[in-house]
């Protein structure tokens, strides 16, 4: 069965550069969450979005965006990266309209900063 | 096969009743284990990290438990109230990798 897609797995960047992670639900969910983890950390809840709208906005940075697009996909977006931006940052998937609140992860993109 | 199970996957209780979530997990090594509180379409909302060493731990009316030497770990809810309505989830911690249950959705009836 499909799951959660997310790219690249891994990025290495420098300081002050930009970066794109993106997240590809399973089929037909329409809910996507992001998550920064960083190293020894507690996953921080970064933003989410139902049906293409965002639905909650937690620590998401000012330098980072992020965006569903028609096809459910998501991408996060950051800018002026810094080395405290390094960390795993993991996506969700669920399906609102089935209402079991069940949540599919993806495997993470781990992003270093240099 | 995923490394971190939660059963049940859906639970209806009726106010005031108390239940219990389980997890078992399969990861090894095995760092800490937590369990968070997600109301759907929100992020997730810590409620307890347990390590190896601890085998309970609680917050409020929330209770887990944890038997490293059969990998289970509970979640007890007491006098459950409607805002317990969520989803909650068991994030095993290996190093710096986590694995995630998939979440029990609980939803609690007046």
């Amino acid at each position: 069965a499909a799951g959660v897609i997310q790219s690249p797995r891994h990025l290495i960047k420098e300081k002050r550069e930009t970066a794109t992670l993106k997240c590809y639900p399973i089929p037909r969910h329409d809910t996507v969450y992001w998550y920064q983890q960083g190293p020894g950390q507690d996953p921080q809840f970064l933003i989410s979005f139902y049906e293409k709208m965002q639905s909650d906005k937690g620590s998401i940075p000012d330098r980072f965006s992020a965006q569903q697009f028609s096809d459910y996909h998501s991408e996060l977006n950051m800018s002026s990266l810094e080395l405290g931006d390094s960390a795993l940052y993991f996506c969700a998937s669920s399906l609102m309209a089935a209402n079991t609140g069940e949540l599919f992860f993806g495997e993470g993109s781990r992003l270093t900063v240099l | 096969k995923n490394q971190v199970e939660q059963s049940p996957q859906s639970l209806i209780i009726l106010e005031g009743k108390n239940c219990t979530l389980q997890c078992n997990y399969t990861v090894s090594p095995f760092s800490n284990l937590r369990w968070y509180k997600q109301d759907t379409g929100r992020g997730p909302v810590s409620l307890t990290i347990m390590t190896f060493s601890e085998n309970t731990k609680s917050n409020g009316r929330y209770t887990a438990t944890l038997d490293a030497d059969t990998k289970q770990s509970s979640l007890h809810i007491t006098a459950s109230q409607l805002s317990d309505s969520a989803s909650y989830i068991c994030v095993v911690s290996q190093n710096n990798d986590m694995r995630f249950g998939a979440g029990t959705r609980l939803t609690v009836k007046p």
